[in-house]
C-alpha cells in the first residue's frame, strides 16, 4: 500500500529564517508530487507540482522553492520566511497513469507559524 | 477563469440528521468532480469522485450528486454522526493533457454535528 509522509508536523519559526518541509511518499514509483498551502480560512493554494525528479512547475510567484531530488522525495524551501507564509502546508501524490479519474492523495500536512 | 465555490460556508445540525452540501463550479474542460473530507489538523481524504457521465456516486453514509448541464454538485451526508465533523471540500479537475490536470478547489463547507 501507499503512504505519505511529512515532517515536521508544526514548526514555529522566526522571520528571516529558513525553511525546509519535507515529504516522501512509499509504495509508488514515479507519482506526481504537490505542495499546497492552505491559509486559515482560505482555499487549497497549489504553490509546486513535479512530474519527475528534477522538474519542477511554480503556479504562483512566492519566496518558496521546491526541488525533487528522487522519485519519491519532495521538498519545500525558502530562504527567507515572511509572516504571510504562515499556514497549513500540504503535500500530496497522484498516481502517474491515473486517468481522468486521479485522485491525490494528501500527507497529514505541516502546520508552520512564522513570528 | 475556474472557479469553484462551496455553500454553505459553515453548518451545524444535530446529529442523526440530514444535510446537504452545495458545490457550484465554472471550471472547463471538465474532466472530475471529488468531494474530500478534511478532519481539522489533517490533510483532505477522498470521499467520491464522479466523472461527466456521472450523476451520482454513494460511499456509505456520503451521497454525491453531480449536474454537468447547470455545474452543480451536491453531497448529502445522511444520520450524521459526530465523527461527520469535519470541512468537506469540492474539487473539480480541468481535462488538460499531460502529467497535470488543472485542478480548483473550493473554499469548504465546516459541518459541525452536536449531540
Amino acid at each position: 500500500s501507499q503512504t505519505i509522509h511529512q515532517w515536521p508536523a508544526t514548526l514555529v519559526q522566526p522571520v528571516g529564517s529558513p525553511l525546509s518541509l519535507e515529504c516522501t511518499v512509499e509504495g509508488t514509483s514515479n507519482p506526481n508530487l504537490y505542495w499546497y498551502r492552505q491559509a486559515a480560512g482560505r482555499g487549497l493554494q497549489l504553490l509546486f507540482y513535479s512530474v519527475g525528479i528534477g522538474q519542477i512547475s511554480s503556479e504562483v510567484p512566492q519566496n518558496l522553492s521546491a526541488s525533487r531530488p528522487q522519485d519519491r522525495q519532495f521538498i519545500l524551501s525558502s530562504k527567507k520566511l515572511l509572516l504571510s507564509d504562515s499556514g497549513f502546508y500540504l503535500c500530496a501524490w497522484r498516481p502517474l497513469l491515473a486517468g481522468n479519474t486521479d485522485t491525490q492523495y494528501f500527507g497529514p500536512g505541516t502546520r508552520l507559524t512564522v513570528l | 477563469k475556474n472557479q469553484v465555490e462551496q455553500s454553505p460556508q459553515s453548518l451545524i445540525i444535530l446529529e442523526g440528521k440530514n444535510c446537504t452540501l452545495q458545490c457550484n463550479y465554472t471550471v472547463s474542460p471538465f474532466s472530475n468532480l471529488r468531494w474530500y473530507k478534511q478532519d481539522t489538523g489533517r490533510g483532505p481524504v477522498s470521499l467520491t469522485i464522479m466523472t461527466f457521465s456521472e450523476n451520482t456516486k454513494s460511499n456509505g453514509r456520503y451521497t454525491a450528486t453531480l449536474d454537468a448541464d447547470t455545474k452543480q454538485s451536491s453531497l448529502h451526508i445522511t444520520a450524521s454522526q459526530l465523527s461527520d465533523s469535519a470541512s468537506y471540500i469540492c474539487v473539480v479537475s480541468a481535462g488538460i493533457s499531460g502529467g497535470y490536470q488543472k485542478v480548483t478547489f473550493g473554499t469548504g463547507t465546516k459541518l459541525q454535528v452536536i449531540p
